[in-house]
C-alpha cells in the first residue's frame, strides 16, 4: 500500500529537550515536504525537498532542521524545543516532474506535538 | 508570494443540501488549485483539482470552478451526506513543487 509514515503520532515533551519526527514513503517520491497546522492558520510549509540531499526552506523554517541522505526519508529536528512549536505536524511526499508536482500530495497522518 | 484566502471558516449544512466554499488568491501565475479533505485523525487527501486553462470540473457530487479574471475558485458539494463532514483545504501553485499555498481551512458539519 502506497503510504506516508510518520512517528510518533503523539508526542509531549519539554522546552529545549532535542527530538525528532521521522517521515518515510514506499513511493519513490522525489519530493518531500513538512507542514505545520495550527488553528485559523491552515498548512504552513516548514521545509521540502526536492531530492536526495536537496533541501530549502518553506515558509516557517525557524527552529527546525531537516536532513534528506535517502529518497524515502525525511526526518524533522527540532534541537531545542519551544511553545510555540505546539502543533500538528505533517509530511507529505508526491512525484515531480522538472520543478512542477507530477501527483498530488500524499500526507501522512499526523504528530501531535507539545512542548511544555 | 501567493497569499490564498477561503472562505467561511466553518460551515454547518442538513443532509442533502449543498455546501459551497470559496477561495481567493493573489498570484496571477498560479495555474493549479486542489482541494484537500481532512477527516479526523488522518492527513489531508486530494479530492478534485483543477488547472487553469479549465473553468470548471465535476466528480460526482463535488465540482470546482475557477474564475481566472476574478482569481477566485470554488468547490461545490451537492446532496452532503454525514461522511462529508470533515475540514476542507484550497490551495493554489504557480506549478512549481515548492510553490503549494493552502488556505486556512473549512470545517463542514452535515447534520442529519
Amino acid at each position: 500500500e502506497a503510504q506516508v509514515t510518520q512517528n510518533p503520532r503523539y508526542l509531549i515533551t519539554v522546552t529545549g529537550k532535542k527530538l525528532t519526527v521521522t517521515c518515510s514513503q514506499n513511493m519513490n517520491h522525489e519530493y518531500m515536504s513538512w507542514y505545520r497546522q495550527d488553528p485559523g492558520l491552515g498548512l504552513r510549509q516548514i521545509y521540502y525537498s526536492m531530492n536526495v540531499e536537496v533541501t530549502d526552506k518553506g515558509d516557517v523554517p525557524e527552529g527546525y532542521k531537516v536532513s534528506r541522505k535517502e529518497k524515502r526519508n525525511f526526518p524533522l529536528i527540532l534541537e531545542s524545543p519551544s511553545p510555540n512549536q505546539t502543533s500538528l505536524y505533517f509530511c507529505a511526499s508526491s512525484a515531480v516532474r522538472g520543478t512542477a508536482l507530477n501527483s498530488p500530495l500524499h500526507f501522512g497522518n499526523g504528530t501531535r506535538l507539545t512542548v511544555t | 508570494g501567493e497569499n490564498v484566502e477561503q472562505h467561511p471558516s466553518t460551515l454547518s449544512v442538513q443532509e442533502g443540501d449543498s455546501a459551497v466554499i470559496k477561495c481567493t488568491y493573489s498570484d496571477s501565475a498560479s495555474n493549479y488549485f486542489p482541494w484537500y479533505k481532512q477527516e479526523l485523525g488522518k492527513g489531508p487527501q486530494l479530492i478534485i483539482d483543477i488547472r487553469s486553462n479549465v473553468g470548471e470540473k465535476k466528480d460526482q457530487r463535488i465540482a470546482v470552478t475557477l474564475n481566472k479574471t476574478a482569481k477566485h475558485f470554488s468547490l461545490h458539494i451537492t446532496e452532503t451526506q454525514p461522511e462529508d463532514s470533515a475540514v476542507y483545504f484550497c490551495a493554489a501553485s504557480t506549478g512549481t513543487a515548492s510553490k503549494l499555498t493552502f488556505g486556512t481551512g473549512t470545517r463542514l458539519q452535515v447534520t442529519l
